[in-house]
């Protein structure tokens, strides 16, 4: 049921700095909806990273930041730890015929 | 702060009924700007939502599962529950609530997730 596309993988050495990027079409991303970021460490429930494109929610840390442009946005980590080690989703609205939430197939982050 | 806490079985056999039920603590589910959803996640695989029921009882259910979901409220006892139908191995998942604030229409709280194997 993606309706986002994500890259399966990414990965970094500690301390550098990783993007992860999310595609979507003019019906989501594009239309202008909000898109949010998940992160999910192993064996653990999603947990809301990013909302409305950029937000940080309370105990977030400011290493993690959200852009949008176009039909695509991107969830930036600046400072990379072994504890970001998990899988991150983007989720946004999508308001075509199937329409109401689409996620990404998420993204494997890899700290080496 | 808001919790949520899934419960149910977790083994269902084949062409069975899934049952589960999510419990709200630390706020009311009748409280406005919010809806409650139901995801899964199946073993190695991404996120699916399922479906979602605001506080007054009305639905939306995800168009691959409509024909089997049902959702379901009981603001008193501050839980809502899902019924899912005809179970195959397929349904195999993790399957979380959420709540979703619908000023962002983000998942801001998440149930720790139930394993439920659809299995003879």
């Amino acid at each position: 049921q993606s309706g986002l596309t994500q890259p399966p993988s990414v990965s970094g050495a500690p301390g550098q700095r990783v993007t992860i990027s999310c595609t979507g079409t003019r019906s989501n991303i594009g239309a202008d909806y909000n898109v949010h970021w998940y992160q999910q460490l192993p064996g653990t429930a999603p947990k809301l990273l990013i909302y409305g494109h950029n937000i940080r929610p309370s105990g977030v840390p400011d290493r993690f930041s959200g852009s949008k442009s176009g039909t695509s946005a991107s969830l930036a980590i600046t400072g990379l730890q072994a504890e970001d080690e998990a899988d991150y989703y983007c989720q946004s609205y999508d308001s075509s015929l199937n329409g109401d939430m689409v996620f990404g197939g998420g993204t494997k982050l890899t700290v080496l | 702060q808001v919790q949520l806490q899934e419960s149910g079985s977790g083994l269902v056999r084949p062409s069975q009924t899934l049952s589960l039920t999510c419990a709200v603590s630390g706020g009311s589910i009748s409280s406005g700007g919010f809806s409650y959803y139901w995801l899964r996640q199946p073993p190695g695989k991404g996120l699916e939502w399922i479906g979602y029921i605001f506080h007054s009882g009305s639905t939306y259910y995800s168009p691959s599962l409509r024909s089997r979901v049902t959702i379901s409220v009981d603001t008193s006892q501050e839980k809502f529950f899902l019924n899912l139908t005809s179970v195959t191995a397929a349904d195999t998942a993790v399957y979380y609530c959420a709540r979703c604030a619908l000023d962002f229409y983000s998942l801001d709280v998440w149930g720790k997730g139930t394993t439920v194997t659809v299995s003879s």
